[in-house]
């Protein structure tokens, strides 16, 4: 079975600065994506970003942009000049099929 | 374009009593639809999803139960809830053929009393 893990349950960012979220997650498969959510305090759920596993290039998405390293499993999200409108929680998300698995997701805080 | 409608948004219920929560997706055609539980300060479980009308899988046992009546429309139930169904309930929708990301609602807060 497909597992995700965030391992970091909390981070904070100065305003203006980079910070980034890391994923890694198990599989056996090779084709498949990875995409990252945002859930604000609204608790609407997101789409920031995906990656499509056969491309080597990693996404970007305005400020957002993702290390993609498929040897490693990982697929960690970096968020340039933070906003204070970034403070949300954040779920990686894997899909080989019809389903997504997530992760238990990162909270992100973003200092003024 | 796309939308996702979830009502009620807020819902409070003793325990014992029936659930009906809906689901709605307009501006596509044969939707793969979703339920999703959210635990306060966790992730997503996924309940149920169907690929077409009355097609319907349960990834979780439990009290709950899910019907697709309408190619567009998903309906999470239960006829007596319990304690442990409080949660946020997510209704998500994605293009058939895999792969796809999903698209979520605004969700239900569900309060069992």
């Amino acid at each position: 079975a497909q597992t995700v893990t965030q391992s970091q349950p909390e981070m904070s960012v100065q305003e203006a600065e980079t910070v980034t979220l890391s994923c890694t997650y198990d599989t056996s498969e090779s084709d498949y994506y990875l995409f990252w959510y945002k859930q604000p305090p609204s608790r609407q759920m997101i789409l920031v970003i995906r990656q499509e596993a056969y491309k080597q290039q990693n996404a970007t998405e305005n400020r957002f942009s993702v290390n993609f390293q498929k040897a490693a499993k990982s697929f960690s999200l970096k968020i340039s000049d933070s906003q204070l409108g970034d403070a949300a929680m954040y779920f990686c998300a894997y899909n080989a099929g019809n389903m997504l698995t997530f992760g238990g997701g990162t909270r992100l805080m973003v200092k003024p | 374009s796309q939308t996702i409608h979830q009502w009620p948004a807020t819902l409070v219920q003793p325990v014992g009593s029936p659930l009906s929560l809906e689901c709605t997706v307009e501006g596509t055609s044969n939707p793969n639809l979703y339920w999703y539980r959210q635990a306060a300060g966790r992730g997503l479980q996924l309940l149920f999803y169907s690929v077409g009308i009355g097609q319907i899988s349960s990834e979780v046992p439990q009290n709950l139960s899910a019907s697709r009546p309408q190619d567009r429309q998903f309906i999470l139930s239960s006829k007596k809830l319990l304690l442990s169904d409080s949660g946020f309930y997510l209704c998500a929708w994605s293009d058939t053929g895999g792969y796809n990301e999903q698209f979520f609602g605004p969700g239900t807060r569900l309060t069992v009393l």
